[in-house]
């Protein structure tokens, strides 16, 4: 069974620029997150997509935004990028949103902004 | 305000020797907890998880504890190896809708 990939590995831009992630969860599984983590601190929770809508975010400004496809892959796309937009971005997929499914977790996105 | 500490911040311990990771948690209401392993570069990966009736989980030389009454977790890795250098988060979900909280992390380093 494929897990979770994300792409592209590594993203470089600078400040101001638009950046897009892209993630494509496990097959059979409808949610999937989003969370930064930025160097030296946990996890933080963007967005979560589930049946291709937005259920749920956290803390961050609107210019941090994403979609589900039908298919279920999703992309998180950041605009207006800042220094502190540097960090990884991890996508996790589970087969449901409840609390009681697994996520899991892609290998990330390492964006830096220059 | 539902938060997850864990302690301590980073630990380094010789090859073969056994430690214990502490999470303390505040999260309610509870629904289960689970222990990531975040290899470095990696995403993280699941290790155990437990809800509130369960007590003890193992999954091979990781042994999780959960005390309900005191929120509080234990993550016991025995015969330690190299390759359990990384960082090992604590997550705690609760029962309305999607919440999950997340530690910041034990960093461990096993040196020969």
């Amino acid at each position: 069974e494929a897990g979770v990939t994300q792409s592209p590995t590594h993203l470089i831009k600078t400040r101001g620029q638009q950046a897009t992630l892209r993630c494509s969860p496990i097959s059979g599984h409808t949610s999937v997150y989003w969370y930064q983590q930025a160097l030296g601190l946990g996890l933080q929770f963007l967005l979560w997509y589930d049946e291709g809508e937005e259920r749920n975010r956290g803390n961050f400004p609107p210019r941090f935004s994403g979609r589900q496809f039908p298919n279920y892959s999703s992309e998180l796309n950041v605009n207006a990028l800042e220094l502190e937009d540097s960090a990884l971005y991890l996508c996790a997929s589970s087969s449901s949103g409840y609390s009681n499914q697994p996520q899991h977790f892609g290998d990330g996105t390492r964006l830096s902004i220059l | 305000k539902n938060q997850v500490e864990q302690s301590p911040q980073s630990l380094i311990i010789l090859e073969g020797k056994n430690c214990t990771l502490q999470c303390n948690y505040t999260v309610s209401p509870f629904s289960n907890l689970r222990w990531y392993k975040q290899d470095t570069g990696r995403g993280p990966v699941s290790l155990t998880i437990m809800t509130f009736s369960e007590n003890t989980k193992s999954n091979g030389r990781y042994t999780a504890t959960l005390d309900a009454d005191t929120k509080q977790s234990s993550l016991h890795i025995t015969a330690s190896q190299l390759s359990d250098s990384a960082s090992y988060i604590c997550v705690v979900s609760t029962t309305s809708g999607y919440a999950l909280n997340f530690g910041k992390g034990t960093s461990l380093l096993v040196t020969p």
